[in-house]
């Protein structure tokens, strides 16, 4: 069975801060990575994928990257109130065979 | 372009009752995905198709569920009869052939009393 762990928080950081979002995952052969946000009551939406080893930045958001130790993160810097949300983490391969995490709900305090 | 589109957007049923959900997936896509979340068991793939076919339907939880892609245009996910753990909200997402990304529809709310 493929699990996808992440600590369910929920995370609080000040406005301007940076939030650090965890997720470990038990397969090793998963190829691909995804950071979705889903705010309360809508649909989860894609912030980020990511595929090799190390760290992608986009805009404020870097997503790593670890297979070794089956572990990847996202950071948000400089984090706006509009940041707060639920971010999941998905684990698949290219695509196809989605496994998500729990959820972590981050808060971010003006 | 109009996003995936689902339908109903809220169900409210009766234990024992038929329920169908219905999804539109984005033109040109060909893979699809019904997932259903729960506060209890986040978010689950229940099954996924491509070019119409049934890839994987093992998070089917049990057989009072089946789903159809008759067409590239449209998908159902039927719950047959509905039961309150059934309550749910279901998601229906669709991406391109070797696409990364899987464009989630707005979700129908079903609650079963």
């Amino acid at each position: 069975q493929k699990e996808v762990e992440q600590n369910s928080g929920p995370l609080s950081v000040p406005e301007g801060a940076i939030a650090s979002l965890n997720c470990t995952y038990s397969d090793r052969g998963s190829q691909s990575f995804f950071w979705y946000r889903q705010y309360s009551g809508k649909s989860p939406e894609l912030i980020m994928f990511i595929y090799s080893n190390g760290d992608k930045e986009d805009g404020r958001f870097t997503a790593q990257l670890n297979k070794a130790s089956q572990y990847v993160s996202l950071l948000i810097r400089d984090s706006q109130p509009s940041d707060s949300a639920t971010y999941l983490c998905a684990v698949g391969n290219y695509g196809q065979n989605f496994v998500f995490g729990p959820g972590t709900r981050l808060s971010v305090l003006p | 372009d109009a996003g995936v589109i689902q339908s109903p957007r809220h169900e409210v049923t009766e234990m024992g009752q038929e329920v169908t959900l219905r999804c539109k997936p984005i033109s040109g896509h060909n893979s699809l995905f019904w997932y259903r979340q729960t506060m209890m068991r986040g978010l689950e793939l229940l099954i996924y198709f491509n070019n119409n076919v049934p890839i994987d339907d093992s998070g089917m939880p049990e057989d009072r569920f089946s789903a159809k892609m008759p067409n590239a245009s449209f998908s159902t996910l039927k719950i047959q009869p509905s039961e309150p753990r059934d309550s749910a909200v279901y998601f229906c997402a669709s991406n391109q052939a070797g696409g990364e990304t899987q464009y989630f529809g707005p979700g129908t709310r079903l609650l079963v009393l």
